[in-house]
């Protein structure tokens, strides 16, 4: 079965402009988070969804919105684009709703922001 | 707040020598630990997991248990290969916090020959 798959790979915006990444999950997970991780540090949670609705939502500002689609697919949307922004985008199932911490990770959105 | 703290890196050891990566954690409840880790050019995978106190987590020779009483989960390996050469991240979650994970800032371990 394929893993988590993420599109695209890499991309470079410049500031002010917007981002969309996109994310697969494995066939039966019904739950996507998307976490950054800068480099050199661990990943920081953004959004995590379970059936359409949002579960929780990390320290961000409203720059950063996500959505998950009927097919349990998800985008994550960043506007107003800053160099800050530059990071590895994971997104990551689960079969999940809460509580089990056990994550699927795809292989990431490498974002760079000029 | 919730948070991990893990040793700094990197850490380079030779084949064959022990491991031992330090994690500490803070937490508000009960929470479930976990170890990550992350091969050059993969993503973050679960290497193991506990979720009460004085649990043991084990996975492919790495070891780690769930102290409370030292708010500790510490990852251990008996004797390292060159292709455990990754970054090891330490984690936590509340069950009520569904699925988030909190992670501490990653270990980078490198193994020579």
């Amino acid at each position: 079965d394929a893993g988590v798959t993420q599109s695209p790979t890499h991309l470079i915006k410049t500031r002010g402009q917007q981002v969309t990444l996109r994310c697969s999950p494995i066939s039966g997970h019904k739950s996507v988070s998307w976490y950054q991780q800068v480099l050199g540090q661990g990943p920081q949670f953004i959004f995590q969804y379970y059936e359409k609705e949002e579960r929780g939502r990390g320290n961000f500002p409203d720059r950063f919105s996500a959505r998950q689609f009927p097919n349990y697919s998800s985008e994550l949307n960043v506007n107003a684009l800053l160099l800050g922004d530059s990071a590895l985008y994971l997104c990551a199932s689960s079969p999940w709703d809460r509580g089990r911490g056990e994550l699927f990770f795809g292989e990431g959105s490498r974002l760079t922001v000029l | 707040g919730n948070s991990v703290t893990q040793m700094e890196g990197p850490v380079t050891l030779s084949e064959e020598a022990f491991l031992t990566i330090n994690c500490t954690y803070t937490a508000t409840g009960y929470p479930s630990l976990f170890w990550y880790v992350q091969y050059p050019g993969e993503g973050l995978q679960l290497l193991l997991k506990a979720t009460k106190a004085d649990d043991k987590g084990s996975n492919k020779g790495f070891e780690a248990t769930y102290r409370k009483e030292t708010t500790s989960f510490h990852l251990e390996k008996g004797s390292v290969q060159v292709s455990d050469s990754a970054v090891y991240f330490c984690a936590l979650t509340l069950y009520n916090q569904g699925g988030k994970l909190i992670f501490g800032q990653g270990t980078e371990l490198s193994v020579k020959p």
